[in-house]
């Protein structure tokens, strides 16, 4: 089992459907991630939480917000997705950088939420 | 040429084998190296996190890392057939350094079978 607990661990929504993916770690750490990995590919970082401020965003469409209500949480909220958006979407967390730099320290994964969009 | 070029198999050995990974990449600002196992439908499990070059040693598992051939191993020994996982080498540069450096940058990821 990992330290990064992921639910729900699948979800099947329509394109109209609002929809939220929760993250929750109790390892005391202050950067928390979100990426998504298509099938035989690697992880692509979506967005970066240190010490609960969004300090990344990697150019991602507003249809996917995130939020980070406190240091254990992270949450990312879905509306109108269009089918390619179907992926395993995968919540990572690591020790802060306090300086507000996303940090250097190894990244620990969840199991991800397989999303599929009919 | 790709940041981070990682063959993608698939590697099929037997059991007992010594498995032998490896990443080579193109920016010399990268300075830490991981490498994650990846089973199917799971997320990525951190097995090796290593600064600078050098060599690591937990278990069956040995990383190298040799900066000035910008290139770098995972050593698996005895191996098992609960190895059989795609293994993702990721790097990254220092948080202080430009551009994107800052990101996890991972290469394809290697499909390891080991058969009993």
């Amino acid at each position: 089992d990992t330290e990064v607990t992921q639910t729900p661990k699948h979800l099947v929504m329509g394109m109209t459907n609002k929809k939220s993916l929760k993250c929750e770690q109790h390892m005391g750490h202050r950067a928390m991630y979100w990426y998504k990995q298509k099938a035989k590919k690697p992880p692509e970082l979506m967005f970066v939480y240190s010490y609960e401020k969004l300090s990344i965003n990697e150019s991602v469409p507003s249809r996917f917000s995130p939020e980070c209500p406190n240091s254990s949480l992270l949450n990312l909220h879905l509306h109108a997705l269009q089918p390619e958006d179907s992926a395993l979407y995968l919540c990572a967390s690591s020790q802060g950088n306090n300086r507000g730099r996303i940090s250097n320290q190894p990244q620990h994964f969840g199991d991800g939420t397989r999303l599929s969009i009919l | 040429q790709k940041e981070v070029e990682q063959d993608p198999g698939p590697l099929s050995v037997p059991e007992g084998a010594i498995v032998s990974l490896n990443c080579t990449y193109s920016n010399s600002a990268f300075q830490y190296f991981m490498w994650y196992r990846q089973y199917s439908r799971k997320g990525p499990e951190l097995l090796m996190y290593t600064y600078s070059s050098g060599n690591k040693e937990d278990g069956r598992f040995t990383a190298q890392v040799d900066k000035s051939s910008k290139y770098i191993s995972l050593f698996i020994r005895d191996s098992q057939p609960s190895d059989s996982a795609t293994y993702l080498c990721a790097m990254s540069a220092s948080a202080y350094s430009g551009g994107s450096n800052y990101k996890l940058t991972f290469g394809k990821g290697t499909l390891l079978t080991v058969n009993p």
